[in-house]
């Protein structure tokens, strides 16, 4: 069975400070993971995603992540902060086998001005 | 225009009564899924599909049905709405080629009030 935790469902930080929101997951298997961001009033989009090619994973908007195999962890980060990012953002596991994804409760990100 | 969307948006109905959630996308995506999004539990997987006519159970299918006559179309149909299942229902899409990954992609949402 594959799962994820994302700790913290509120993360706040200031406009240019480090975003740093964390995800550990659980896989039996090889996995894909994700992350997908949510703007209000709108559906998810992705932001990027772990396929086994590189560890470090860049995606848009400035945001990477790394996979740690040892750790079972997929972190997101940004170097600094900028207003627009303040969205909620949801990290997310699948198999390479399969299609089906599960889905960690999210983390809201808030950028102070 | 390209894309997956969802209607209505917005829908307030009363205990007892049918409402059907209208997903359509532009892909040819083989996979859709429905998702309801409620506070403290992330996205929860409501019904999947593999292609048309296929349909399978996620994780909370109770007081839920779909069909899949076409590809394009993935309706979700709550036979008689309960106040539980007010909500936001998301539907989403994904490819079948596994290596790249899997995504999904989502439509904008359906809020749904049950009164």
């Amino acid at each position: 069975a594959q799962s994820v935790t994302q700790l913290g469902s509120h993360v706040s930080v200031s406009e240019g400070a480090l975003v740093l929101l964390r995800c550990n997951y659980s896989s039996s298997v090889p996995p894909y993971l994700f992350w997908y961001v949510q703007y209000p009033n709108q559906g998810l989009q992705l932001l990027l995603k772990y396929t086994s090619a590189a560890t470090l994973v860049k995606g848009i908007n400035g945001f990477e992540a790394e996979f740690k195999k040892s750790e079972t962890s997929f972190h997101l980060t940004k170097p600094s902060a900028h207003m627009s990012d303040a969205a909620e953002y949801f990290c997310a596991v699948s198999n390479t086998g399969g299609f089906k994804t599960i889905f960690g409760a999210g983390t809201r990100l808030f950028v102070k001005a | 225009d390209a894309g997956i969307t969802q209607s209505p948006r917005y829908k307030i109905t009363e205990t007892g009564r049918q409402v059907t959630l209208m997903c359509h996308q532009t892909w040819s995506h083989s996979y859709m899924f429905w998702y309801r999004q409620d506070l403290g539990h992330g996205l929860r997987l409501i019904y999947y599909s593999a292609a048309a006519d296929i349909t399978d159970k996620g994780e909370v299918p109770d007081g839920y049905v779909v069909s899949r006559s076409k590809t394009e179309n993935f309706p979700l149909t709550l036979e008689s709405a309960t106040r539980s299942q007010t909500s936001v229902y998301f539907c989403a899409s994904s490819y079948t080629d596994r290596g790249r990954g899997n995504e999904q992609f989502f439509g904008p949402g359906t809020r749904l009030t049950v009164l």
